[in-house]
């Protein structure tokens, strides 16, 4: 399995802010790599895939950079309705596996 | 706009077995692949398995043994039953559609599903 690997486990940020959640794969996945929005009591909602597209009716605040074991999601001028916990997820190999998440809390 | 809803037991008791369904609306099942995707506090986002629309299926190693996804065309419903239950097997379980490149991009809005006696 690829164990995906991401940092912080949790960060305060204030609205406003720019917030940079970082993830890493065991093993080389190319650009096989996307990010999930999770709000409180709903399912994850897919941001980002191919490591840097935007999923249509996402805002262009979210960025995702990276190829090869290293990746980036960059949230510019946080909104309220941002603050939630990110998953990164590896589709370059089954089984499919995410990362332990990064929760955003208000500062 | 595709929507998934998952319906099944709530609670399910040690050694049994796991039974839940995922209805399909607002897209037709007979496309792309159909995927069990489960969340605990202690094992986090853990990826099941998933099914075609032929019945091609793919399992997590770490299941393989005890999960079976099965797929009803007719009702727009896929399946998933997990054998030999434990406390373990305590999480909120969603199902959802994987496009090209193997990403969930839709999700139902997920089932707890309690391990208890």
């Amino acid at each position: 399995d690829i164990q995906m690997t991401q940092s912080p486990s949790s960060v305060s940020a204030s609205v406003g802010d720019r917030v940079t959640i970082t993830c890493r794969a065991g093993q080389d996945i190319d650009t096989w790599l996307s990010w999930f929005q999770q709000l409180p009591g709903k399912a994850p909602k897919l941001l980002i895939y191919a490591a840097s597209s935007l999923q249509s009716g996402v805002p262009s605040r979210f960025s995702g950079s990276g190829s090869g074991t290293d990746f980036t999601l960059t949230i510019n001028t946080l909104q309220p309705e941002d603050f939630a916990t990110y998953f990164c997820q590896q589709s370059k190999s089954f089984p499919l596996t995410f990362g332990g998440g990064t929760k955003v809390e208000i500062k | 706009q595709v929507q998934l809803q998952e319906s099944g037991p709530g609670l399910v008791r040690p050694s049994e077995t796991l039974s839940l369904t995922c209805t399909v609306s607002g897209d037709s099942i007979t496309s792309f692949y159909w995927s069990w995707i489960r969340q605990s506090p202690g094992r986090g986002l853990e990826w099941i398995g998933y099914i075609s629309y032929s019945g091609t299926t793919n399992y997590n190693p770490s299941l393989n043994s005890r999960v079976s996804i099965s797929i009803d065309t007719s009702r727009n419903q896929f399946s998933l039953r997990l054998t030999s239950v434990t406390a373990a097997d305590t999480a909120t379980y969603y199902c959802a559609k994987i496009i090209s490149g193997w990403i969930p991009v839709w999700w139902g809005q997920g089932i707890l599903v309690t391990v208890s006696s």
